[in-house]
C-alpha cells in the first residue's frame, strides 16, 4: 500500500521568511514523487516533480529515501505563495496517491 | 487549447438518484482518471481509463462505474447516491506511452447530495 502524509494542514509564515511544507511518504519501491498547488479559485496544476531536479517559483524539493520524504522548501516565501499544497506519490500502479494537502498562508 | 474540460460544474441531487459527470482531456492526452476530493482531503483515485477500458480502481464501490469513448473523452457515473458521495469530482488527462510525468486537472464538478 502507498500512504502520503502531510502533517500540517495550516501553515503560516511571514513574506520573506524560509518556508518548509512536510511530506513522508510509505511505499515499498521507487517512488515518483510531485508537488501540486492549488491556487485560490484555480485548478490543481503541477508544481514539481522529484525526477526532473528543478525549481519552479523558487521552490525545490528533495527526496530523501532513507527518511522517505519529500519536502518543499523555498528560501523567501511571497504573498503569491498563499495557497493550498498537496504532496503526491505515483508508484507502479502509475496512480497518484495525494496527501491531505497543507494551506499555505505568506503574512505581509 | 482549453486544457481539461469537466460538466458540469456544480449540481445537486438527491439521495439514491444517478449522475453522469463528463470530462474532456487535453489535446493530445488520451489516458483519463477521476478523482474524488472530499472537503478537506486531498484527492483520491477511482479509476483510469485508456483504450476505452478501465485500466485501474481504486477503493470504490461498484457504485461508481465509467466510460471513455473513442475521442477519449469519459463520463463517471454515479448510482444510488449517499449523502456521502457530497464531493469535488476531478478529471486528470494525460499521454500515454510517455515518461513520469504530472497529470492536467480539469477545474472538477461540485456534487452536492441532499
Amino acid at each position: 500500500a502507498q500512504r502520503v502524509t502531510q502533517p500540517e494542514k495550516l501553515l503560516s509564515v511571514f513574506k520573506g521568511a524560509p518556508v518548509e511544507l512536510k511530506c513522508n511518504y510509505s511505499y515499498s519501491g521507487s517512488p515518483e514523487l510531485f508537488w501540486y498547488v492549488q491556487y485560490s479559485r484555480q485548478r490543481l496544476q503541477l508544481l514539481l516533480r522529484h525526477i526532473s531536479r528543478e525549481s519552479i517559483k523558487g521552490f525545490t524539493a528533495d527526496l530523501n529515501k532513507g527518511e522517505t520524504s519529500f519536502h518543499l522548501k523555498k528560501p523567501f516565501a511571497q504573498e503569491e505563495d498563499s495557497a493550498m499544497y498537496y504532496c503526491a506519490l505515483r508508484g507502479s500502479a502509475r496512480q497518484l496517491t495525494f496527501g491531505s494537502g497543507t494551506q499555505l498562508t505568506v503574512l505581509p | 487549447d482549453a486544457g481539461v474540460t469537466q460538466s458540469p460544474t456544480h449540481l445537486i441531487k438527491t439521495r439514491g438518484q444517478q449522475v453522469t459527470l463528463r470530462c474532456s482531456p487535453k489535446s493530445g492526452h488520451d489516458t483519463v482518471s477521476w478523482y474524488q476530493q472530499a472537503l478537506g482531503q486531498g484527492p483520491q483515485f477511482i479509476f483510469q481509463y485508456y483504450e476505452e477500458e478501465e485500466r485501474q480502481r481504486g477503493n470504490f464501490p461498484d457504485r461508481f462505474s465509467g466510460h471513455q469513448f473513442p475521442n477519449y473523452s469519459s463520463e463517471l457515473n454515479v448510482n444510488a447516491l449517499l449523502l456521502g458521495d457530497s464531493a469535488l469530482y476531478l478529471c486528470a488527462s494525460r499521454p500515454s506511452g510517455t515518461g513520469p510525468l504530472g497529470y492536467t486537472f480539469g477545474s472538477g464538478t461540485r456534487l452536492t447530495v441532499v
